[in-house]
């Protein structure tokens, strides 16, 4: 059954350290990946997609993520955290009609 | 462009009472979605709309849960009669392409709902 596992419900930086947030799915065929960011009283805002082509994407905000397919990981990376990226970040794979979510990471920013 | 706005942002019922939820999708787009996230665990998937018809209800729980888009614009999510475990954060989405798992999915700020 396809689903996706984030296995970090909670972390924690000092603003200007690196970032990586884990996702790993399970999927039957190619899968078609994405993170989304929630800022506190915001809806659900798309930050990187991955559909084909170059493993290593780029999205908004300075976020990266590197589709692999021999550890069926998408994780999303930032070179150096800023106080507005605290949030809830939720990857999610495509299929069929819909999206199947993770449960969500929530980063905390410290000063 | 105006995104996709739900109303109201939060609901407070009682165990057995009606509520229904409002969602206004990015103008032109076909496909709205409806989600749902219990506390704590992840946003999952109730329904797609296409237009003005159900092309996947796959997710609604049970028949408490009514959705409906007339005229193929706006929805409503209607639960009656509530009960403790339909709290939670209801999310609406709408894509303009074909519905399908390349689409992008644009998401409202959700609506919490709270049954006592």
């Amino acid at each position: 059954a396809q689903s996706v596992t984030q296995p970090d419900i909670h972390i924690t930086v000092s603003e200007g350290a690196s970032l990586e947030l884990r996702c790993n799915y399970s999927y039957g065929a190619t899968p078609y990946l994405f993170w989304y960011v929630q800022s506190p009283g915001q809806g659900l805002q798309l930050l990187l997609k991955y559909f084909s082509g170059d493993t290593l994407v780029q999205g908004i905000k300075g976020f990266e993520a590197e589709f692999k397919r021999s550890q069926s990981s998408f994780n999303l990376r930032k070179p150096s955290v800023h106080w507005s990226d605290a949030a809830e970040y939720f990857c999610a794979v495509g299929y069929t009609d819909k999206l199947i979510f993770g449960t969500g990471t929530r980063l905390q920013v410290f000063p | 462009e105006a995104g996709v706005t739900q109303f109201p942002s939060h609901s407070v019922i009682e165990k057995g009472q009606t509520v229904t939820l409002r969602c206004d999708p990015i103008s032109g787009h076909d496909n709205l979605y409806w989600y749902r996230r219990v506390m704590g665990k992840e946003i999952k998937f109730l329904l797609h709309f296409v237009k003005e018809s159900k092309q996947d209800e796959s997710g609604m729980p049970n028949n408490r849960f009514l959705a409906e888009r007339t005229g193929g614009t706006y929805s409503t999510l209607k639960v009656q009669p509530a009960e403790l475990e339909d709290s939670g954060v209801y999310f609406c989405a709408s894509s303009q392409n074909s519905g399908g798992n390349t689409d992008t999915q644009y998401f409202g700020p959700g609506t919490r709902l709270t049954v006592l």
